[in-house]
């Protein structure tokens, strides 16, 4: 099984802070990588697929980026709504898929 | 696109549900559908597939032999039968629409979940 770890588990910013988040696969996964917002409650929100391309609605701050096994999520500016967790996503072994363990990013 | 699940609630250990996922907004017979869950505090985890016939289904070792997917597409409807149901399977259950017939496809399209609990 291909696993996920991402870094760092928690993370405490400040609105307008550059946030970068970074998932590395156990694996070469190549570009099949995606990352998702999650709100408490709320089924997550796919922000970005294969590995770099912004899913249409999704604000020009976020940014994808990486291939293989080493992996990064940039949040530009960061936005009051921004606060919540974060996971990445491998599709390499599609219809198995798996997580990453998650990236909560709260107000400093 | 629309997915609405119920049957959730709680059970206790080694008992069984039934959980539905009703679909609107597009045509549920061309997709592939999953299942996936989420324990209190975890990050999601990747449980089932089905493809868009029916005829191909895969499950995470945690649970196989004991969930099955199934779909019904005259009723727009996804199901997962849980039996011999552990603790360990509390979770919030969301299904997910996959890809148009045979492509892989990224989790754009969730339900809002139904929560299982097991316990005694």
């Amino acid at each position: 099984d291909i696993q996920l770890t991402q870094s760092p588990s928690f993370l405490s910013a400040s609105v307008g802070d550059r946030v970068t988040i970074t998932c590395r696969a156990s694996q070469g996964i190549s570009s099949y990588l995606a990352w998702y917002q999650q709100k408490p409650g709320k089924a997550p929100k796919l922000l970005i697929y294969a590995a770099s391309t912004l899913q249409s609605g999704v604000p020009s701050r976020f940014s994808g980026s990486g291939s293989g096994t080493e992996f990064t999520l940039t949040i530009s500016s960061l936005q009051p709504e921004d606060f919540a967790t974060y996971y990445c996503q491998q599709l390499n072994s599609y219809p198995s898929v798996t997580f990453g363990q998650g990236t909560k990013v709260e107000i400093k | 696109v629309q997915l609405l699940e119920s049957g959730g609630g709680l059970v206790q250990p080694g008992g069984s549900l039934r959980l539905s996922c009703a679909a609107s907004g597009f045509t549920f017979r061309s997709y592939a559908m999953h299942w996936v869950r989420q324990a209190p505090g975890k990050g999601p985890d990747w449980l089932s597939f089905i493809s868009y016939d029916g005829s191909n289904k895969k499950y995470v070792a945690s649970v196989m032999g004991r969930f099955t997917i199934s779909r019904d597409s005259s009723k727009n409807t996804l199901y997962l039968e849980m039996n011999s149901l552990r603790p360990e399977d509390t979770a919030v259950y969301f299904c997910v629409r996959g890809g148009m017939y045979d492509d892989y496809a990224y989790f754009d399209y969730w339900g809002q979940g139904t929560l299982v609990t097991v316990s005694s």
